[in-house]
């Protein structure tokens, strides 16, 4: 399976700054998912980040806000833009298979607390 | 739309007790179905999977089946460890290309030695 290290894994920011996340996986893969796992809370995706197309963004969620890159197979960023409070959460990375029948692998977590 | 309930928490129990997590589904098609586990700190980790009607997951101990007439894919353990304590999610995927996977909103389980 594969192995998906994130960076950083946590942070404390102030507000109307931005962070940028690091994703990367120690293989090639199509799909790279970015979730938010507010606290206490289940995960809820953000976007789907394909290689070589535009993020595909969830509702309630934009670019402007959260803009992703993609530039190969294997890696990926997201940026929290002009963060505020309501920002603080985990962000997760994670990899799928080419199929529904695989199971998405996951980094680790970014803890992101704004002040 | 596609979704997934499971029970409230947090569940807490005694060393060597008997785990029920309950998890049902809502979906137009045929999903496949797994259950993560999220340690303390760490991000969410495949436990289990079954991606047909009457298939049985199992991992550590831990068991699913996936029960299609009762849209049902419960967690079972026959006896808990105190380093079974962590957050479970329920979760079904379906689909091929653009195919997303739905989570449920996850239970704790505290388990006391």
């Amino acid at each position: 399976s594969a192995v998906i290290s994130q960076k950083p894994s946590r942070d404390i920011c102030q507000r109307g700054t931005s962070l940028t996340i690091q994703c990367q996986v120690d293989s090639q893969v199509t799909m790279m998912f970015w979730y938010r796992q507010q606290p206490g809370q289940s995960l809820t995706l953000i976007a789907t980040a394909n290689q070589g197309s535009e993020a595909t963004y969830e509702s309630g969620f934009v670019i402007d806000k959260f803009p992703i890159s993609r530039p190969n197979l294997t890696f990926s960023t997201l940026t929290v833009s002009n963060m505020s409070p309501e920002d603080s959460s985990i962000y997760l990375c994670s990899v799928g298979g080419v199929d529904s029948n695989q199971p998405q692998h996951f980094g680790d977590g970014t803890r992101l607390s704004i002040l | 739309g596609d979704s997934v309930t499971q029970m409230e928490g947090p569940v807490t129990l005694s060393e060597e007790a008997f785990l029920t997590i309950n998890c049902t589904y809502t979906a137009t098609g045929y999903p496949s179905l797994f259950w993560y586990v999220q340690y303390p700190g760490e991000g969410l980790q495949l436990l289990l999977k079954a991606t047909k009607a009457d298939d049985k997951g199992s991992n550590k101990g831990f068991e699913a089946t996936y029960r299609k007439e009762t849209t049902s894919f419960h967690l079972e353990k026959g006896s808990v460890q105190v380093s079974d304590s962590a957050v479970y999610f329920c979760a079904l995927s379906e689909g091929t290309g653009g195919f997303k996977t739905i989570f449920g909103a996850g239970t704790r389980l505290f388990v006391k030695a």
